[in-house]
């Protein structure tokens, strides 16, 4: 099964609300990184945290980490229609063969107007 | 301006013709990384490298080979394509930081959609 899942599976809001997507994870963690997709592009960076962090600010972005219960979450602040895509996120992990970054299965993410 | 290169970016090939996927960053990473995308299962890692001739299998290696022999270059290499291999592939590079051991933020490639028939 996956390292990182992501929950809501889909989200629809309407511009200006906040979105917030979750990430629960396994294993412990170097980092967790956040990234977005827009339909059959390559992904694209957004944020990354590290295992010693608990709050990152991006932008419009907010990212929580909460190792004792191996859990992320992303906030989108005044959400707008272009921030519509899927977000991924992907937990680095130190393994026998090097450092791994595990996808979870994503969020689509949908912003209405 | 800093890239990762992936060729083809659509190929439409028959079952067990080999066929290689090229991948070529220019921005000095040590790590590079080949993901398959599949409907509903996400970015699933087939195979990583750490720097050169260093590589590992990721979570579903099977059917596919790989070999770094430069630091900018990451091909995958499919040696008898099958149809369940059909999919959305991604390569993707980073920098390894210092200290700990980690993976820094990772740069993709736009994909390469492969069809087996």
């Amino acid at each position: 099964s996956q390292q990182g899942e992501e929950d809501p599976q889909a989200l629809s809001i309407q511009e200006g609300e906040n979105a917030t997507m979750n990430c629960s994870y396994k294993t412990s963690i170097n980092n967790l990184q956040w990234y977005r997709q827009n339909s059959g592009r390559g992904l694209v960076h957004l944020i990354l945290i590290r295992s010693n962090e608990r709050e990152k600010h991006s932008g419009r972005l907010r990212v929580t980490l909460d190792t004792s219960k191996k859990s992320s979450s992303l906030l989108i602040t005044a959400s707008r229609a272009a921030d519509t895509a899927s977000y991924f996120c992907a937990t680095d992990i130190l393994t026998g063969g090097g450092n791994k970054l595990t996808f979870g299965t994503g969020t689509q993410l949908k912003v209405e107007l | 301006e800093a890239q990762v290169t992936q060729n083809p970016r659509y190929l439409i090939t028959v079952t067990g013709k080999k066929l290689t996927v090229t991948c070529s960053q220019n921005m000095n990473h040590e790590y590079m990384s080949w993901y398959r995308q599949d409907p509903g299962l996400g970015l699933r890692q087939i195979y990583y490298s750490m720097n050169v001739e260093v590589t590992d299998k990721g979570d579903v290696p099977e059917g596919y080979k790989v070999s770094r022999k430069e630091k900018r270059n990451f091909p995958l290499i499919l040696e008898s394509p099958s149809p369940n291999q059909t999919s959305l592939y991604f390569c993707a590079s980073s920098f390894r930081t210092s200290g700990r051991p980690s993976t820094g933020e990772l740069f993709f490639g736009e994909g390469s959609r492969l069809t087996v028939l």
